[in-house]
């Protein structure tokens, strides 16, 4: 089985302060991880993914196997930075995303 | 990036009746669909996976006669809500996928979502 943890529900940073929303997953393979955002009144969408090791918007996210973690930081947050967080799991190219329960970041002018 | 749309993007019916959920691939080839059902500001629960041409794989506790997925082309997918009562009541997205084997085709794309309120 796959799964997903975000222990945040929600999360409150002043602008250009450090965040990071934490992820953690249980699958016994090499999954896929990814991040998706959602902004107020918008569709989910990928913010980044593991295997890319790219950063978007400022946004950073390392695969920790031993921890099994996949934590989004961004070193200065930004007022549109608020949104939903959702961390989510793939076992392999053609599965089934499984996702977690999301954070709800707040930044702080 | 693809574009996936739905609709309507809100509909209000009856309790009893049956609620018809448009998802489209507005400029790619959607292989495999997925539906998810969302509550306020909590997780996308996937529903189930529909493969075109092919019957819907549900989610363990999901009614395939509640929800009547058709994956009928490669660009629509349709969820049927049927005999609705307002517990059905929520947020329904869905997700396509290419999976043509190239490039990002892996990547699913979400449509806006559909509110549906049953009263």
């Amino acid at each position: 089985a796959q799964r997903v943890t975000q222990p945040e529900k929600l999360l409150s940073v002043f602008k250009g302060a450090p965040v990071e929303l934490k992820c953690n997953y249980s699958y016994s393979g090499s999954p896929e991880l990814f991040w998706y955002v959602q902004y107020s009144r918008q569709r989910l969408q990928l913010l980044l993914r593991h295997i890319s090791r790219e950063s978007i918007k400022g946004f950073t996210a390392d695969l920790n196997k031993g921890e099994t973690s996949f934590h989004l930081k961004k070193p200065f947050a930004q007022e549109e930075d608020s949104a939903m967080y959702y961390c989510a799991l793939r076992g392999t190219s053609y599965g089934k995303l499984t996702f977690g329960q999301g954070t709800i970041l707040t930044v702080h002018p | 990036g693809a574009v996936v749309s739905q609709h309507p993007s809100w509909v209000i019916c009856k309790s009893g009746t049956s609620v018809k959920i448009e998802c489209r691939s507005l400029d790619f080839q959607a292989t495999t669909m997925f539906w998810y059902r969302q509550f306020p500001k909590q997780s996308l629960m996937l529903m189930a996976t529909s493969n075109e041409g092919s019957k819907a794989t549900y989610e363990q506790g999901v009614e395939k006669d509640k929800f009547l997925i058709n994956h009928a082309s490669l660009t629509l997918s349709t969820l049927t809500v049927t005999s609705a009562h307002p517990e059905d009541s929520s947020f329904y997205i869905c997700s396509a996928r290419s999976g043509t084997g190239r490039g990002d085709s892996y990547e699913q794309y979400f449509g806006p979502g559909t509110r549906l309120t049953v009263t």
